[in-house]
């Protein structure tokens, strides 16, 4: 199993530009979630999808939106990218219910100029 | 809204047990404690969780204290490649897992 795959690794946009995380997990989880880390900090949860069709708010949402296109799948878009976005992009994902572990990605290294 | 308390870095000699303070003295009665740690810039790798009894695994021993205030993570034999990050969080009923900035374990040879 690959766990929890992320791509692109490392990107770099000019402010305005816009551009989609791509996020995928091939352990059947219900679960998936958006952090993001900047330098020096913890991480912070952007949106989450407890399953399949729905979406929610984590703590930092503003300027950006989400797709669960499949149980596999989650995506997270940035519409206008503004500098403030640059940071380290995770996702992961878990067994919905109990209180299952997350399993994390390798993470996506965002920059905006 | 900072649900636990770490010392920002901490230093252990290889071989000897490396044992993480953490402070979460807000804690509801439902909410468990997750123990989690970062390896250089890779994703958060899970180490053990509880509610409220000592937990052991293959990685790590977990103490929590009986009022549930603050916990300890013990790794008893520490190596070089335990060198990371460790953060202790604080997981919500719903969904919202908060990251701190966690304790920067360093394993000194």
């Amino acid at each position: 199993n690959a766990g929890v795959t992320q791509t692109p690794k490392f990107q770099v946009l000019k402010t305005g530009q816009s551009m989609t995380l791509q996020c995928a997990q091939d352990m059947n989880h219900n679960s998936m979630y958006w952090y993001r880390q900047d330098p020096g900090m913890g991480l912070r949860l952007i949106y989450y999808s407890a399953s399949e069709g729905t979406t929610d708010k984590g703590e930092v949402p503003n300027g950006y939106n989400v797709s669960r296109l499949n149980k596999r799948e989650f995506s997270l878009r940035l519409e206008s990218a503004a500098p403030s976005q640059t940071s380290v992009y995770f996702c992961a994902s878990k067994w919905t219910g109990g209180y299952n572990e997350q399993f994390f990605g390798p993470g996506t290294r965002l920059t905006v100029l | 809204d900072a649900k636990t308390t770490q010392p920002p870095s901490m230093d252990c000699a290889e071989g000897r047990a490396a044992n993480l303070p953490c402070n979460h003295s807000t804690i509801s009665g439902n909410e468990y404690v997750y123990w989690y740690r970062q390896i250089h810039s890779q994703g958060p790798q899970y180490i053990i969780h509880g509610l409220k009894n000592n937990e052991t695994n293959e990685m790590a021993s977990l103490i929590i204290t009986e009022d549930r205030k603050s916990s300890t993570l013990i790794l008893p034999h520490a190596t070089l490649r335990d060198t990371a990050v460790y953060y202790c969080i604080v997981r919500y009923t719903g969904n919202q897992f908060y990251f701190g900035t966690g304790t920067s374990l360093t394993v000194i040879p």
